[in-house]
């Protein structure tokens, strides 16, 4: 089983609508969760940590399940510019441990 | 505030030819990570650093591949005698000295392109 797993996609939506992207992991000793975008092979960019409450940030939120272990994303009335590859991201060995990619999910949003 | 500075943006080398990829962390960032993707794969971990310590080199290479983040300067990627297989776009992230799950920032990659 991958560390971090993720539907790649992609996912083609039109401008206004709301997709969500599931994300699982398999180390139970995970400690922080991560959403990341990366554009055209670009670097990463964060988009947001995950918290166990879960959390907002304008048309984004995040939820995380530790039992299942699960994270989520939910993007609310999709732009043009949400256009990328949504990586799901997790640190397993410490606070300052390395970052475990998944591959990613591709968003195509058409007008 | 600059980020995380990489260079060169894209380096080309023949087969056998060394190749070193500098990174620079963020101000007042003390921890180094350098990760590698291949094409149409996710990023991996390859090695973190402090200054002067390796302190996580699980995902490195057995061969060819080094690393090192000295007292004074950048961090280095070193890979010698390159291969096809080399060609891959490298990044490098860094976090601040305090704990608590900080997210790393990433530069802008070095993209290796093996002649």
């Amino acid at each position: 089983r991958k560390e971090v797993e993720q539907d790649p996609g992609p996912f083609n939506v039109p401008e206004g609508a709301t997709v969500a992207f599931n994300c699982t992991y398999s180390n139970s000793a995970s400690q922080s969760f991560f959403w990341y975008r990366q554009d055209c092979r670009k670097e990463p960019k964060l988009l947001m940590s995950v918290y166990s409450s879960g959390n907002e940030d304008g048309r984004f939120t995040a939820q995380l399940n530790r039992a299942s272990q699960y994270i989520s994303l939910l993007i609310r009335d999709s732009k043009l510019s949400d256009s990328a590859t949504y990586l799901c991201v997790v640190r397993t060995g410490g606070s300052q441990g390395n970052l475990i990619f998944g591959k990613g999910t591709k968003l195509s949003v058409k007008p | 505030n600059a980020g995380v500075m990489q260079n060169p943006r894209h380096l080309v080398r023949r087969r056998g030819q060394e190749a070193r990829l500098r990174c620079s962390p963020m101000k007042g960032h003390s921890h180094v990570y350098w990760y590698r993707q291949l094409p149409e794969e996710g990023l991996k971990f390859m090695v973190y650093l402090q200054k002067e310590n390796i302190i996580d080199e699980s995902g490195m290479p057995k061969e060819r591949f080094s690393a090192e983040f000295p007292k004074e300067g950048p961090s280095i990627l070193r890979i010698q005698q390159v291969v096809r297989g080399d060609s891959a776009a490298y990044f490098c992230a860094s976090s601040p000295p305090a704990g608590g799950g900080q997210p790393q920032h990433f530069g802008d990659g070095t993209r290796l392109s093996i002649l």
